[in-house]
């Protein structure tokens, strides 16, 4: 079965340094998301992208983010200088179509920890 | 803006009891409703979904939920666990129109079942 993947499972960076995450979507889906859950707290939306563009944001995602579809297959979540508040576990989604009844398949996750 | 809450953070059964994790939204629109499982170390995966028509929806493994409209609720049901079902659940909610595909999640219950 299709699966999403994400590189590394766990980084660890000093406070300052850039960091980008990776995620392989499942190859057929058109529609990429990131998340992330600081331990202890919700699931919180970050990004969605399609049509090689953002298609929608929150608060969260300041200049500090930014997300990129290099190549055909990767999809890559870029922090410009981590602080100690971006420590959390990353999620990478992808669905098939922005149409709100798809399901969205997670990746394991990223576990960034920032010194 | 729309929430997302889970009134169980922490459920211990032993096996063959009957679960019940309730959640309820908060969003005066209409709205698709998922129930989403993280196993120890695995993916968040799928375990239903609502859209529309019959309110008593069926997913894998067992697993039931329904959706009660004028209680905003979508709990998640289960008459007789097993010690494989011990994972975080974790409720979730889009809008149908206007808010993107962004999942809302709830802060999870970690569920135990014990031998």
């Amino acid at each position: 079965e299709p699966e999403v993947t994400q590189t590394p499972s766990h980084q660890v960076t000093q406070m300052g340094q850039e960091v980008i995450l990776r995620c392989v979507p499942i190859s057929n889906h058109l529609y990429f998301y990131w998340y992330r859950q600081i331990l202890g707290q919700k699931v919180e939306f970050l990004v969605s992208f399609y049509n090689n563009e953002i298609s929608e944001k929150s608060e969260i995602f300041d200049d500090q983010f930014s997300v990129e579809r290099p190549d055909g297959s990767n999809f890559t979540l870029k922090i410009r200088s981590t602080k100690l508040e971006d420590s959390a576990m990353y999620f990478c989604a992808s669905s098939e179509s922005p149409i709100p009844y798809n399901e969205q398949f997670f990746g394991p996750g990223t576990r960034l920890t920032v010194l | 803006a729309q929430s997302v809450s889970q009134h169980n953070h922490h459920v211990i059964l032993s096996e063959a009891a009957s679960l019940e994790l309730g959640c309820n939204y908060s969003y005066g629109g209409t709205v698709n409703l998922f129930w989403y499982v993280q196993y120890p170390g695995q993916h968040l995966q799928l375990l239903l979904k609502y859209f529309s028509g019959d309110p008593l929806v069926k997913g894998i493994k067992g697993f039931e939920a329904e959706f009660i409209k004028s209680k905003f609720s979508f709990n998640l049901r289960k008459p007789s666990v097993q010690w494989s079902d011990t994972a975080e659940y974790f409720c979730a909610v889009n809008r149908v129109t206007g808010g993107g595909n962004k999942l809302t999640f709830g802060t999870g219950t970690q569920l135990k079942v014990e031998l």
